[in-house]
């Protein structure tokens, strides 16, 4: 069975603490991406892998950082973290290879910053 | 861009029909559709690819209309289990190192009441 794991699934910091969320995946995949997700707005994409040490922007990068050391893990990083970064994150995977590059996600972190 | 999704929330009773919309201003190469269940990762349902195809999963049906840059998904005699917010992905290119990355609208949330 194909998994998706983020180290948290609840997280409370103060703001202008470092905070790590770590993903890991078990299928081999070449992608991993980080989302928000909030009310209203849907699914956001914050960074994009397409292989270890490759990164792109996503659509709201901005307060945000990434690392892939190894191909299974993708770790967010908020270097600050700020009250409007409160939000749920969403990890997930895809393979290169295929037609669909369905997309496979962890469970979450809810993240609140106080 | 995000892709605009309509409408934003729909309730049914079970048995009756309803239809998601997702319309995109970029040209598109694919849509993809997720369903995530309260509490839970979104979930893959189906993908339509440039040309105009309509797909099936289940109860479930899609079209892509890619001159109009729509997609519709089709949910007849709706379940319980069909609860849920539906995202439509969509992608832009074929090729290059973002062709697995999508770009999700802002979702619907669908309420079936027995």
């Amino acid at each position: 069975d194909v998994k998706v794991t983020q180290s948290s699934r609840y997280l409370v910091k103060r703001t202008g603490e470092k905070v790590f969320l770590e993903c890991v995946q078990d299928m081999d995949h070449e992608n991993m991406f980080w989302y928000r997700q909030d009310p209203g707005l849907g699914l956001r994409l914050i960074y994009f892998s397409y292989d270890v040490k490759m990164k792109e922007k996503g659509d709201i990068p901005e307060g945000y950082s990434v690392s892939r050391e190894k191909k299974e893990r993708f770790s967010l990083i908020l270097e600050s973290a700020s009250t409007n970064q409160t939000s749920m994150y969403l990890c997930a995977s895809s393979s290169l290879g295929g037609v669909s590059y369905e997309q496979y996600f962890g469970p979450g972190t809810r993240l609140t910053v106080t | 861009q995000q892709p605009v999704q309509s409408p934003q929330a729909v309730i049914l009773r079970e048995g009756e029909d309803a239809v998601i919309n997702c319309s995109s201003s970029k040209a598109l190469y694919s849509v993809h559709w997720y369903r995530q269940k309260h509490g839970e990762a979104p979930v893959f349902l189906m993908i339509l690819l440039k040309g105009g195809e309509q797909k099936g999963h289940d109860k479930i049906s899609a079209s892509f209309n890619e001159k109009k840059q729509q997609s519709s998904l089709y949910l007849t005699a709706s379940q319980l289990s069909y609860s849920g917010t539906y995202f439509c992905g969509t992608r832009a290119n074929a090729g290059g190192t973002s062709y697995g990355k999508l770009t999700f609208g802002q979702g619907t949330i669908l309420t079936v009441h027995p």
